[in-house]
């Protein structure tokens, strides 16, 4: 069965810093793997994806993720954080592509982007 | 612009009194669920239509329901409300070889 670790449940960092909210994965075969974010009392937007190809994937907002699968992690970044940023982020596994494989989420990390 | 609908945005019943959800699509996907999301919790998935084959989680209490009657359509049902049930109702869809599942704005209820 697939699982995602998310380890910190809150990240705090200043506007304009660097920011990485941590995902770690597992799963049998090919991981298929997601971010989301999540603004209060709204649907889970959906933010980048890496399904094979490059490493290095970039996705909305100036958000990019690296998969590294020696370390089977899948690490949201962004050079330079705003506090428009500041929001719950959700890490995702799918163990295939078939519509019917489910989507596993991480427990969420909080964000918060100080002026 | 294609998109995923739900309505109400929020709802409220009494303990015990059958509400019903409803989750409508443009995207023409032929994958549809529903997720349960309780307090800035992980997503719970309930169940999922694949077309109009429904599929249930293994752990998705009787008293919740679905319903598809077509492609853009998807109703959540629940039968009897309880105090417990009382989270943010989150509609998705994705395509037959879907990678991407694309969440609608969710219901939040509310049972009193």
């Amino acid at each position: 069965a697939q699982s995602v670790a998310q380890p910190e449940d809150q990240v705090n960092v200043a506007e304009g810093n660097p920011l990485t909210v941590k995902c770690t994965y597992s799963v049998s075969g090919n991981p298929y793997l997601f971010w989301y974010v999540q603004y209060p009392n709204r649907g889970l937007q959906f933010l980048l994806k890496y399904i094979t190809g490059d490493n290095l994937v970039k996705g909305s907002y100036g958000f990019e993720a690296e998969f590294n699968k020696s370390q089977t992690s899948f690490h949201l970044k962004k050079p330079s954080a705003l506090v428009s940023d500041s929001a719950l982020y959700f890490c995702a596994v799918r163990a295939g592509l078939r519509g019917n494989t489910p989507l596993v989420f991480g427990k969420g990390t909080r964000l918060s982007v100080i002026a | 612009d294609a998109m995923v609908i739900q309505n109400p945005r929020y709802q409220v019943t009494q303990f015990g009194k059958p509400v019903t959800l409803s989750c409508s699509q443009t995207l023409n996907h032929n994958v549809m669920y529903w997720y349960q999301q309780k307090s800035s919790q992980a997503p719970k998935l309930l169940f999922h239509y694949y077309d109009k084959d429904f599929n249930n989680e293994a752990d998705t209490p009787d008293n919740f329901q679905s319903r598809r009657p077509n492609t853009s359509f998807c109703f959540l049902d629940i039968r009897s409300p309880g105090l417990g049930d009382a989270a943010m109702y989150l509609c998705a869809t994705g395509g037959t070889a879907g990678e991407t599942q694309y969440f609608g704005p969710g219901t939040r209820l509310l049972v009193l």
